[in-house]
């Protein structure tokens, strides 16, 4: 089975502080994503990536940045956490169109 | 960027019945095609593809219509364990990358005794 972890399934940061979630997957996947979820807005792409240090935006990166020093982790960054950054985030990687999810970081921002 | 559209319900159904969900999209170059099913507080799961012929799974029928971009999910015999907020899914193969899915914001339905 494909597996998918992330480091924290809840994090409570202060605004201003940097923030890193980390993102694991073991079946040598060469994409991987990171999504917010939103009530209402549904799945929102903010950054994905094709290959080891490579990395391209998605809808939302604004706020963001990413790291992808090895093939099997992915990291989010947020550089200087604001409150409405306070969301669900989802870490997925993909292998013939079919994505893969982790459990997801509830992150609250105060 | 190009949307899918799904009702967002709720769907409230008593067990036993047969619910059908449509989703429509607006990319007509769009490859591929998805529903993930999404239990409360957990990460989306791919519940089945969904193939220009139609197919099948036990209760779960997917059927697709590219001529109208439209996508359905039929759900025979619901059950309890049905409910969850059912997302629609479609691969735009943009950019060289076969992964990126573009989600629609779902469907949920709740299965009542």
């Amino acid at each position: 089975d494909v597996k998918v972890t992330q480091s924290s399934r809840y994090l409570v940061k202060r605004t201003g502080e940097k923030v890193f979630l980390e993102c694991v997957q073991d079946m040598d996947h060469e994409n991987m994503f990171w999504y917010r979820q939103d009530p209402g807005l549904g799945l929102r792409l903010i950054y994905f990536s094709y290959d080891v240090k490579m990395k391209e935006k998605g809808d939302i990166p604004e706020g963001y940045s990413v790291s992808r020093e090895k093939k099997e982790r992915f990291s989010l960054i947020l550089e200087s956490a604001s409150t409405n950054q306070t969301s669900m985030y989802l870490c997925a990687s993909s292998v013939r169109g079919e994505q893969f999810f982790g459990p997801g970081t509830r992150l609250t921002v105060l | 960027r190009k949307e899918v559209e799904q009702d967002p319900g709720p769907f409230n159904v008593p067990e036993g019945a047969t619910v059908a969900f449509n989703c429509t999209y607006s990319n007509s170059a769009s490859q591929s095609f998805f529903w993930y099913r999404q239990d409360c507080r957990k990460e989306p799961k791919l519940l089945m593809s969904v193939y220009s012929s139609g197919n099948e799974d036990g209760r779960f029928t997917a059927q697709l219509n590219r001529a109208s971009q439209y996508i359905s999910l039929l759900i025979r015999d619901s059950k309890l364990s049905d409910s969850a907020t059912y997302l629609c899914v479609v691969n735009m193969n943009y950019g060289g990358s076969q992964g990126n899915l573009i989600f629609g914001k779902g469907t949920k339905l709740s299965v009542k005794p």
